[in-house]
């Protein structure tokens, strides 16, 4: 069965340092999302993209968050400048197409800020 | 915030049905209803989706009232990996996507 991949399965970095989060979708999806879910917490939307470009984003996703396509298979979170409060487990995810569908998980990055 | 209200824990005896309960009262005309699962900290998974009529798939069941207020999950035979918590979510998504409003969900234990 395809599934979206997720690597590092586990960062720790310095407070102030930039990560960057890396997922590989379903090789024939178009859209990608990530969200985000602080321990306890909720499971939190963050973007979502199309066709290069953002469709949406949340409140969260200050100037801080960057995400990029690379290339064909590639899809990236860069967070420039990382917090404490930074520290979550991330989560892409991908959809073939844009209307009412299943969404693809991948099993997540969890990242520990320092 | 959310748009769906649910139980916060439930308990179902393991080979039993699971019926999980959904209320969206506020749900439009052309919103859909979607259930996802999460097991320990693992990403979300889909199980069903639905708008109007009864949906059924390998997973589950989605029952939707007629006014679409509300809705009920069934896994029909609950196993001990069915232990999750349950999300139930109410999303239109356009041509550029969309997203999922994740609540508190749906604890389900399923006990031996």
């Amino acid at each position: 069965e395809p599934e979206v991949t997720q690597t590092p399965s586990h960062q720790v970095t310095q407070m102030g340092q930039e990560v960057i989060l890396r997922c590989v979708p379903i090789s024939n999806h178009l859209y990608f999302y990530w969200y985000r879910q602080i321990l306890g917490q909720k499971v939190e939307f963050l973007v979502s993209f199309y066709n290069n470009e953002i469709s949406e984003k949340s409140e969260i996703f200050d100037d801080q968050f960057s995400v990029e396509r690379p290339d064909g298979s590639n899809f990236t979170l860069k967070i420039r400048s990382t917090k404490l409060e930074d520290s979550a487990m991330y989560f892409c995810a991908s959809t073939k197409t844009g209307g009412n569908t299943e969404a693809f998980f991948g099993q997540g990055t969890r990242l520990t800020v320092v | 915030d959310a748009k769906t209200t649910q139980p916060t824990s439930m308990d179902c005896a393991e080979g039993r049905a699971a019926n999980l309960p959904c209320n969206h009262s506020t749900i439009s005309g052309n919103e859909y209803v979607y259930w996802y699962r999460q097991i320990h900290s693992q990403g979300p998974q889909y199980i069903i989706h639905g708008l109007k009529n009864n949906e059924t798939n390998e997973m589950a069941s989605l029952i939707i009232t007629e006014d679409r207020k509300s809705s009920t999950l069934i896994l029909p035979h609950a196993t001990l990996r069915d232990t999750a918590v349950y999300y139930c979510i109410v999303s239109l998504w356009g041509n550029q996507g969309g997203k999922l409003i994740f609540g508190q969900g749906t604890e389900l234990s399923v006990k031996p």
